[in-house]
């Protein structure tokens, strides 16, 4: 199985400021025949199923803000949130879709400094 | 619009079985992915296997191979997701959720249904 690392474990970020989250796997997941990573991105808040944010790693699902953006190719992908809002408290996790077997980072913990 | 409505909450003793259902409303079911995601009391997200009804057999994380079961009825557009065994580690919420095809990412998610496996 590809198995995803996402750092930090834990992120305080000020409201208004730069939240980063990065997540790693263990093969590619970049598919040489169409150029694309199969990964993506969702933010769970308690209590809620997960929410999907981006795919493709860096196209953003219909009716997120903008500022929620992601990058990255290969096994090394960002999620970067440019001005944290209070209702952006959550926990973030990266998804490979690209195997039969997807696979979820641990995930990261997002709290307000 | 696309709707995910999965069964209601399950108690069950250790070495039972459990089966949650999820309705699926809007779309052509049989040509989607469903996968059931599990997520024990304070951890992440975990796959547990999937399903597109068109092509029939499902497939599972090796570590569920020979536990779990998941069918699909497409006269009823309803998945299945059936865990036997069951052990007090697999106190979970159990979701469904579906993507466009197998390649495509989960865009739509049931509400999740809590499983408790207690003596």
């Amino acid at each position: 199985d590809i198995v995803m690392t996402q750092s930090p474990d834990s992120l305080a970020v000020s409201l208004g400021e730069r939240a980063t989250i990065n997540c790693k796997s263990t093969q590619s997941v970049l598919y040489s025949s169409n150029n694309k990573n199969y990964l993506g991105w969702y933010q769970q808040k308690p209590g809620q199923p997960p929410k999907l944010l981006i795919y493709w790693a860096s196209t953003r699902e219909y009716g997120v803000p903008d500022r929620f953006s992601g990058s990255g190719s290969g096994t090394d992908f960002t999620l970067t949130i440019s001005s944290l809002q209070a209702e952006d408290v959550a926990v973030y996790y990266c998804h490979q879709y690209y195997s039969t077997t997807p696979t979820f980072g641990q995930g990261t913990k997002l709290e307000i400094k | 619009q696309v709707q995910l409505v999965q069964s209601g909450a399950e108690v069950k003793k250790p070495g039972s079985s459990v089966k949650v259902s999820c309705k699926a409303s809007g779309g052509t079911f049989s040509s989607y992915a469903f996968s059931w995601v599990r997520q024990a009391p304070g951890q992440g997200l975990e796959w547990m296997g999937g399903i597109i009804p068109m092509f029939g057999p499902a497939n599972y994380a090796q570590k569920f191979q020979g536990r779990v079961s998941i069918t699909a009825d497409e006269t009823t557009s309803t998945a299945y997701m059936e865990l036997n065994r069951l052990r007090s580690e697999d106190t979970a919420v159990y979701y469904c959720a579906r993507a466009a095809s197998q390649s495509s990412v989960t865009t739509d998610w049931g509400q999740g249904t809590p499983v408790t496996v207690s003596s």
